[in-house]
């Protein structure tokens, strides 16, 4: 069974710092770029970052560039996001996503994570 | 930044033709993705590259796209169709790019 689980999620106060980490299993993860897309409580859903299959392409919304670093590795079926400087308006379900051989692979997004919350609140 | 609109809310009655719209320049030039999302759960993809279905969502989801608009149709719709729904495309400048939502409510 193809599945993603995320873990790592939690509450911060704004300017700090939370990974989040996310397990992949049933497919072959070193094929597939991966993404993480965030939903805030009653909102609609935001693409947050993206990767390549071998960690050389990454992108970006601008809303996190500069404070977000996602990486995965392939050796152990995991992808990451690194979140600093966090806000409030960050508070969000994240979700990990399997893409397509490529970031912007138009068959990707097939599967997603049941999501992890992150509350950044003082 | 590239931007994809959706209208907030769609009604329809049971059995009827529900159409959700999805609008971008030059949307038609793009591939349009679908996802149904119900309460408390993850999105679920229903159409991808404009008018292909997933294994496993009923025949009666559709899409079109075309000019500047994407449609999500859904043919003799069910109670259990009532969701959010989102239109997604890629754009080179953008990245992944998400419309707004549509909260489609089967009366």
């Amino acid at each position: 069974e193809v599945q993603l689980v995320e873990s790592g999620g939690g509450l911060v106060q704004p300017g700090g710092s939370l990974r989040l980490s996310c397990s992949a299993s049933g497919f072959t993860f070193s094929s597939n770029a991966m993404h993480w897309v965030r939903q805030a409580p009653g909102k609609g859903l935001e693409y947050v970052s993206g990767i390549s299959t071998n960690g050389g392409t990454t992108y970006y919304a601008d809303s996190v560039k500069g404070r977000f670093t996602i990486s995965r590795d392939n050796s152990k079926n995991t992808l990451s996001l690194q979140m600093s400087s966090l806000r409030v308006e960050d508070t969000a379900v994240f979700y990990c996503v399997k893409g397509g051989s490529t970031p912007a692979a138009s068959d990707g997004f097939d599967i997603w994570g049941q999501g992890t919350m992150v509350t950044v609140s003082s | 930044s590239y931007g994809l609109t959706q209208p907030p809310s769609v009604s329809v009655s049971p059995g009827q033709t529900a159409s959700i719209t999805c609008s971008g320049d030059k949307l038609g030039d793009k591939y349009a993705r679908w996802y149904q999302q119900k309460p408390g759960q993850s999105p679920v993809v229903v159409i991808y590259q404009d008018s292909k279905r997933p294994s496993g969502i009923p025949e009666r989801f559709s899409g079109s796209n075309s000019g500047n608009t994407a449609t999500l149709t859904i043919s003799g719709t069910q109670a259990t169709d009532e969701a959010d729904y989102y239109c997604q495309a890629w754009d080179s400048s953008s990245s992944w790019v998400f419309g707004g939502g549509t909260k489609l409510t089967v009366l």
